[in-house]
């Protein structure tokens, strides 16, 4: 089955400066790359996501990259800010998998300090 | 718009004892799927449910079993409960069962302590 690596497992950062977050995954057959956030008390929510035939996507401060043959992905935050702390998940699942199940790496708890 | 409802939010049990959960998706989505999510493990798949179908398994012992209802609402129930089944218990609906084209909206969780 597909195992995530996903690095580091906790991130501190100054208000302003950028963080990135990066993910491994070992299933050939995955296409499909989702990233979560997860605030304390709360569910993750998805934040931005990618599929195999597309190399980079961005959404405002968010950027998600992927290189297929390495078989990792990796988050960009730029301008991070306090709201920004929180613990993000990477996940992976193949594209035409008959479901919605989800393989997620182990977590990253960033830390933005003002 | 009422988001994903997970009840109770925390429960505590005893080893032995079983345990039903309970999930309301958000209004015309019809694929429901559980998570566990431990400080250990982390997240992990349990299962999926479309059209009251059982659609994905994850790695989990048969103590763990689901159904879904006519309205899409879904429990999952966990019997003969041991200490390493307390977790934070997730439930994630969309409207379809391609991930790419239907985000999985996640309830906030129930928490479950095994005593």
């Amino acid at each position: 089955g597909e195992n995530v690596e996903q690095h580091p497992s906790t991130l501190s950062v100054q208000e302003g400066d950028s963080a990135v977050i990066k993910c491994t995954y070992s299933d050939s057959a995955s296409n499909y790359f989702p990233w979560y956030k997860q605030e304390l008390g709360k569910g993750p929510q998805l934040i931005i996501d990618i599929r195999s035939n597309v190399g980079e996507k961005k959404d405002q401060r968010i950027a998600v990259t992927l290189n297929k043959t390495a078989k990792h992905f990796s988050l960009h935050i730029t301008e991070t800010q306090p709201e920004d702390s929180a613990v993000y998940f990477c996940a992976a699942s193949p594209l035409n998998n008959a479901g919605n199940m989800l393989t997620f790496g182990g977590g990253t708890r960033l830390m933005v300090k003002p | 718009k009422a988001g994903v409802t997970q009840t109770p939010r925390y429960l505590i049990k005893t080893r032995g004892q079983q345990v039903t959960l309970s999930c309301s998706p958000i209004s015309g989505h019809r694929s429901v799927s559980w998570y566990q999510q431990t400080p250990g493990q982390g997240l992990q798949f349990l299962f999926e449910y479309f059209s009251e179908t059982q659609r994905n398994k994850g790695n989990f012992p048969g103590r763990f079993s689901g159904r879904q209802f006519s309205n899409s609402r879904s429990e999952m129930n966990v019997s003969t409960l041991e200490l390493g089944d307390s977790a934070l218990y997730l439930c994630a609906s969309s409207r379809g069962t391609e991930l790419a084209k239907n985000i999985q909206y996640f309830g906030a969780g129930t928490r479950l302590s095994v005593l």
